[in-house]
């Protein structure tokens, strides 16, 4: 059966400090990849999604960047976090044609 | 392109009370519909979904929807509540490149 695993759980970052969080996918080959991000009492709002190796498309304009050196693995970055990027954080993989979307357990972060 | 408009950010029914949650869709071509629920700091569960199969979906927790197209309707239904249900509830329709348009979801508070 398919995992999908994020971590951390939980952070709490200074701003202008990095951010890296990964996600991986366990039981299928060649997921399209996402990651969200949710505000406090917010919906979901896309950052970027990927079809493949390498291949990243982003949503939103912002200081953060997402990688996908493998597969099944899919990173998000950023340089110097600013007090709006704390949120919560889910990674979600997909696959054609019905692309229903499965999550992962997110990440809680807190920028201070 | 396609979108979602979620009736009512919030709903409150009385244990044991019919649950009714509106999800209004656009899209140019058939479409592909979801129901998410997520419970506090977790990811997003698929509930149910339409793949333009039968019209009258059932899913999960006791949870069904029915796909009107005169309508361009995808309402969520459960008989009878239960505490459990307490959760926020997602509206989704597949876009293109495997992407997924969210509703700004609804909170569901059961009663006792």
């Amino acid at each position: 059966s398919q995992t999908i695993h994020q971590w951390p759980a939980t952070l709490v970052q200074p701003v202008g400090s990095p951010l890296s969080l990964e996600c991986t996918v366990e039981g299928t080959s060649n997921p399209n990849l996402y990651w969200y991000r949710q505000a406090a009492g917010r919906g979901l709002q896309l950052l970027f999604y990927s079809v493949g190796i390498g291949q990243i498309s982003s949503e939103v304009p912002q200081n953060l960047s997402a990688s996908r050196p493998q597969d099944r693995q899919f990173i998000l970055s950023s340089k110097k976090l600013l007090l709006s990027d704390s949120g919560f954080y889910l990674c979600a993989w997909s696959v054609e044609p019905e692309d229903t979307q499965y999550f992962g357990p997110g990440t809680r972060l807190t920028v201070l | 392109a396609q979108s979602v408009t979620q009736l009512g950010s919030h709903v409150s029914v009385s244990e044991g009370a019919l649950v009714l949650l509106r999800c209004n869709y656009s899209s140019s071509v058939p479409p592909y519909l979801f129901w998410y629920v997520q419970y506090p700091n977790q990811g997003l569960q698929l509930l149910l979904k339409y793949t333009s199969a039968a019209t009258l979906v059932k899913g999960i927790n006791g949870f069904e929807a029915e796909f009107k197209k005169s309508e361009t309707s995808f309402h969520l239904t459960k008989p009878s509540a239960h505490m459990s249900d307490a959760a926020e509830y997602f509206c989704a329709v597949k876009g293109n490149a495997g992407k997924s348009t969210f509703g700004d979801g609804t909170t569901l508070t059961v009663k006792p």
